[in-house]
């Protein structure tokens, strides 16, 4: 059973530009969750999606955005890319949400620096 | 408010010998607490998963303990090995709100 994949890997982007990054969950999953992790520091939430629709939101400002679509693949949108962007972005999917007790299970990651 | 705070912030150890790290959390209602491991770079890899009824769940050898009372949780790792050096994160799930708390997590560093 293939994992969760996460494309670009790796991402340079300049200030201002926009980044759309794209993950597909293992088969049959429902949730796919996204979380931004920068050096040092631990996950924090972005959202969580659910059977096409966000359940969840953390506290990030509106230039983060993503979508669920009907095969359970997301895709994360930032807008307006600042520096303090730059960070490994994360995604997770389970069979159920995420705070249920199935398992999650994470991709490798996109990388995204930006300058 | 709902926290999860892990202690200690870091550890190093010698490769064989044994160690224990601890998760305190606020988060209630509780449904469940989980254990990560995560490589650098690396997206982390769940060790556990126990919920309200569990007190002692075993991976190999990883050993989490829950104090539902208490409000504590423990991850013992046994006869440490060099690819045990990790970040190590303690998640709570909140049940009413669907949420995950997630510690700042403990980073293990293994010597030779």
């Amino acid at each position: 059973k293939a994992g969760v994949t996460q494309t670009p890997r790796y991402l340079i982007k300049t200030r201002g530009q926009q980044v759309t990054l794209s993950c597909s969950p293992i088969s049959g999953h429902r949730s796919v969750s996204w979380y931004q992790q920068t050096p040092g520091q631990g996950l924090q939430f972005l959202f969580e999606y659910f059977s096409e629709t966000q359940r969840n939101k953390g506290n990030f400002p509106g230039r983060f955005s993503g979508r669920q679509f009907s095969n359970s693949r997301s895709e994360m949108n930032v807008s307006t890319l600042e520096l303090g962007d730059s960070a490994l972005y994360l995604c997770a999917s389970s069979l159920l949400r995420e705070s249920g007790t199935d398992t999650q299970y994470f991709g490798p990651g996109t990388r995204l620096t930006v300058l | 408010k709902n926290q999860v705070e892990q202690s200690p912030q870091s550890l190093i150890i010698l490769e064989g010998k044994n160690c224990t790290l601890q998760c305190n959390y606020t988060v209630s209602p509780f449904s469940n607490l989980r254990w990560y491991k995560q490589d650098t770079g690396r997206g982390p890899v769940s060790l556990t998963i126990m919920t309200f009824s569990e007190n002692t769940k075993s991976n190999g050898r990883y050993t989490a303990t829950l104090d539902a009372d208490t409000k504590q949780s423990s991850l013992h790792i046994t006869a440490s090995q060099l690819s045990d050096s990790a970040s190590y994160i303690c998640v709570v799930s909140e049940r009413s709100n669907y949420q995950l708390i997630w510690g700042a997590g403990t980073k293990l560093i293994i010597k030779p």
